[in-house]
């Protein structure tokens, strides 16, 4: 199956800056997905990433709070942009081959 | 249409018992259903699926059971193990909801020893 590094493991921001969540894939995939997971709730879908596109977004996340970028097909970066405390949460990514592999997850605090 | 619903939010269990947890569906047209275990700090991780074409598919101690006709599939862990507490999810994906997939909103485990 296949592997993903996900950077960083975790971090502390101060409110009103932006902080890049880097996903390596081990092997070339299409679609790349990003979750996010409040604590103790479920996965929640933020949006779609295909290489050579613009992402999808779910409804209730926009491009200028979580711009992606995807520039290969083994690569992807989420930004949390201008955060509070309420993005104060866990940020995964995935791909989905027979099943969903995540990434270990980017544990994210605003203060 | 498109939610999952799980239960129990939380469930503790006796080492060497059997764990249960349920999940229903709406949408018909799914056509894939993964568990996912997650330990803290983790990224959850596929556990087993299956797929409507059939009722039961069992890996080692963990047993999905599929009802079609009622839209729900259920979890067992039998031999519960400490090592098995954890968050479970249960999700769905497949059909009109294409490649989504629709998590439920998980079960917390724990298994005394």
């Amino acid at each position: 199956s296949a592997v993903i590094s996900q950077k960083p493991s975790r971090d502390i921001c101060q409110r009103g800056t932006s902080l890049t969540i880097q996903c390596q894939v081990d092997s070339q995939v299409t679609m790349m997905f990003w979750y996010r997971q409040q604590p103790g709730q479920s996965l929640t879908l933020i949006a779609t990433a295909n290489q050579g596109s613009e992402a999808t977004y779910e409804s209730g996340f926009v491009i200028d709070k979580f711009p992606i970028s995807r520039p290969n097909l083994t690569f992807s970066t989420l930004t949390v942009s201008n955060m509070s405390p309420e993005d104060s949460s866990i940020y995964l990514c995935s791909i989905d081959r027979d099943g969903y592999t995540f990434g270990s997850g980017t544990r994210l605090t605003v203060v | 249409q498109q939610q999952v619903k799980q239960s129990p939010q939380s469930l503790i269990v006796q080492k060497g018992g059997i764990s249960i947890i349920n999940c229903a569906y709406e949408n018909t047209a799914f056509d894939y259903f993964p568990w996912y275990q997650q330990f803290p700090g983790k990224g959850p991780a596929l556990l087993i699926a299956i797929r409507p074409d059939v009722s039961e598919k069992k890996e080692g101690r963990f047993t999905i059971s599929f009802n079609k006709s009622a839209k729900q599939f259920s979890l067992h862990i039998m031999d519960s193990q400490p090592g098995d507490s954890a968050t479970y999810f249960c999700a769905a994906s497949g059909g009109t909801g294409g490649f989504k997939t629709i998590f439920g909103a998980g079960t917390r485990l724990f298994v005394k020893a």
